[in-house]
């Protein structure tokens, strides 16, 4: 099946600092999604990315399609508390809307 | 608004026992989705159902059986509950259009003794 690959695992920052994280894919994806975790709850959609290429803002978060189709970036700009959570990536099964494959997360902590 | 609503919030089974995890959504969503999320993995495909009375298999769906009645009702049912469904279950809504996203539950933390 397909494969989301995230990286890095974890990442330990302060707060006021930049974050980038990526996830790659073994196949094509035509959608990429950004989610966000936070503890005891599900997951809350950050970014939808529907074209190659495409750059795509909310707030302090920036996600980019990549060119390939087989890779995706998110990056938090002046990171703050609240932004500590699980990040994951998400792309249609198949092509299937109905269907999500997941990346494994990106663990952020943020400290004052 | 609701939204996606799981019952429960926490159960603990014995090995063998058999139960049934509730989820129902108030947004008239057609498309219904059951995932797990295990220590240090992603959420996984359990069972989707893309309308009332049309349900089919996700990406680990041994031990799970689901069914779509109602538009708004997604039942799981573990028929015999193993310690390696010990997991964290959450559903997810989404309408039919292409471009709208799923919405989670906030899920339910399964035990198996």
């Amino acid at each position: 099946g397909q494969q989301l690959n995230q990286s890095p695992q974890s990442m330990f920052i302060q707060e006021g600092e930049d974050v980038s994280m990526n996830c790659t894919s073994s196949s094509i994806f035509n959608t990429w999604l950004w989610y966000k975790q936070d503890p005891g709850e599900g997951p809350v959609l950050l970014i939808a990315l529907y074209k190659a290429g495409e750059l795509t803002s909310n707030g302090r978060l920036t996600a980019q399609f990549g060119i390939t189709r087989k890779d995706s970036f998110l990056n938090i700009s002046a990171s703050i508390p609240s932004d500590v959570g699980i990040y994951f990536c998400a792309g249609p099964v198949d092509g299937t809307a109905s269907k999500l494959t997941f990346g494994t997360g990106t663990r952020l902590q943020v400290t004052l | 608004n609701a939204g996606v609503t799981q019952t429960p919030k926490f159960q603990v089974l014995k090995t063998g026992q058999s139960m049934t995890l509730q989820c129902a959504q108030d947004m008239n969503h057609e498309y219904m989705s059951w995932y797990r999320q295990d220590p240090g993995m992603g959420l996984r495909l359990i069972h989707y159902s893309v309308g009332a009375g049309i349900t089919d298999q996700g990406e680990v769906p041994n031990g799970y059986n689901v069914s779509r009645s109602t538009t708004e009702d997604f039942p799981l049912r573990l028929l015999s509950a193993a310690p390696s469904q010990t997991s964290v279950y959450f559903c997810a809504s989404k309408e039919r259009t292409e471009d709208q996203p799923q919405h989670f539950g906030d899920g339910t933390r399964l035990s198996i003794l």
